[in-house]
């Protein structure tokens, strides 16, 4: 299995709502990531995973929670969202932790808050 | 990190090579140079990297000056296919790297 996958492909929710989106990889990859995507804009890194502990938090606001129960598993929960916030949220893996680049990124999900 | 320059776009007639330039004039000596790819509504995807010296495999060349100020990605056959937003990264290792603007290379049938 080399793929990363998440799901959901398309998310719709309301500014009160608590929605989840999960990634899962089954490569043996050590590191994952999350990324957000605004239209026509590059990727922008919000937080990484290095060996299940939190690495890195790109002054994220709180309002995006990460979580990894495991080697295989990334979330992020949501809660509170603001129509800003709608993008195309990306996850990636890469094999030996952080000081390895060779990402492998996933389809990406599709937010819109409304 | 380096700062990395790419024009904003290009054209290439399929079947001919895509040469895609990038400038990272402030590279340090232990910077690899990485160029990923986005195909519309897609994930990144993970093309080529170096150090120092050419790199080949079956997706792309990498070509870097013997300065490390810049570097030329080669798709030698371009297709349809290969139409996307590519991206040049310069980074060490330990350090997490950051997407530019890239270059929406357009293959025209």
């Amino acid at each position: 299995d080399t793929e990363v996958t998440q799901t959901p492909k398309h998310l719709v929710m309301g500014m009160t709502n608590k929605k989840s989106l999960k990634c899962e990889q089954h490569m043996g990859h050590r590191a994952m990531y999350w990324y957000k995507q605004k239209a026509k804009k590059p990727p922008e890194l919000m937080f990484v995973y290095s060996y299940e502990k939190l690495s890195i938090n790109e002054s994220v606001p709180s309002r995006f929670s990460p979580e990894c129960p495991n080697s295989s598993l990334l979330n992020l929960h949501l809660h509170a969202l603001q129509p800003e916030d709608s993008a195309l949220y990306l996850c990636a893996s890469s094999p030996y932790g952080v000081s390895s680049y060779e990402q492998y990124f996933g389809p990406g999900t599709r937010l819109t808050v409304t | 990190d380096a700062k990395t320059t790419q024009p904003p776009s290009m054209d290439c007639a399929e079947g001919r090579a895509a040469n895609l330039p990038c400038n990272h004039s402030t590279i340090s000596g232990n910077e690899y140079v990485y160029w990923y790819r986005q195909i519309h509504s897609q994930g990144p995807q993970y093309i080529i990297h170096g150090l120092k010296n050419n790199e080949t495999n079956e997706m792309a060349s990498l070509i870097i000056t013997e300065d490390r100020k810049s570097s030329t990605l080669i798709l030698p056959h371009a297709t349809l296919r290969d139409t996307a937003v590519y991206y040049c990264i310069a980074l060490n290792t330990g350090n997490q790297f950051y997407f530019g603007t890239g270059t929406s290379l357009t293959v025209i049938p």
